[in-house]
């Protein structure tokens, strides 16, 4: 166990719709890391806070926001879902910014149709 | 921003030979390069980093090699396990930076009994 708890685990939803996924860090982490990863594909970075700021950014298309709110939970939101959306969602955390460990979720598979 | 090419994308060996995975990264500023596990349907687990103040780093039976002026990287897995076989995932980061690290494409390792 990491100690990065995301939520939901699994996701089916249809093509047009809007879900948020959200992420745990571990006690004390202050840095918050989105990736997606597709089908036999890499981590790609989406996003990254550091204590509530938005700290850099990747591919993350327009249709995607985040958010990491006072407690350090953090939300990714995914709209207009396509087809291409579909993927295995990490969030990660690390104490400090971008270096050390990176402590992943299990993932929040999302599946569109 | 930094590009980090993997190879091979996958990899078969006997149990109890070595395997060695390489990447090259682009940017020059990159300092820490860490190496994830992912087991099949599992998180990426941080195995080994190095930063590059050092050429090489081990741990038990893996290995990291660093070549700055090349900017290259290897993962060296000797006397390899069945308990091996998963895929591995390079990176790259500026240590404290303001790019969060930047992963490989992934080799699917796959140690045959």
């Amino acid at each position: 166990d990491s100690g990065v708890t995301q939520t939901p685990k699994h996701l089916i939803t249809a093509t047009g719709q809007r879900v948020t996924l959200r992420c745990s860090p571990r006690s004390g982490d202050l840095s918050v890391y989105w990736y997606q990863q597709s089908l036999d594909q890499g981590l790609q970075f989406l996003i990254q806070y550091y204590n509530g700021e938005e700290r850099a950014k990747g591919n993350i298309l327009e249709r995607f926001s985040a958010q990491q709110f006072p407690d350090l939970h953090s939300e990714l939101n995914l709209s207009s879902l396509e087809l291409g959306d579909s993927a295995l969602y990490f969030c990660a955390s690390s104490v400090h910014l971008n270096t050390g460990e990176l402590f992943f979720g299990e993932g929040s598979r999302l599946t569109v149709l | 921003g930094e590009n980090v090419e993997q190879h091979p994308s996958t990899l078969s060996v006997q149990e109890g030979d070595s395997a060695v995975i390489k990447c090259t990264y682009s940017d020059s500023a990159s300092n820490y390069f860490p190496w994830y596990k992912q087991e099949l349907g599992k998180r990426p687990q941080l195995i080994i980093d190095i930063r590059s103040n050092v050429g090489e780093k081990k741990d038990q039976r893996i290995a990291v090699t660093l070549n700055k002026t090349a900017k290259h990287f290897s993962l060296h897995i000797t006397e390899t396990q069945p308990e091996d076989s998963a895929v591995y995932f390079c990176a790259a980061s500026i240590d404290m930076g303001r790019r969060a690290l930047t992963f490989g494409s992934g080799t699917r390792l796959q140690v045959q009994p």
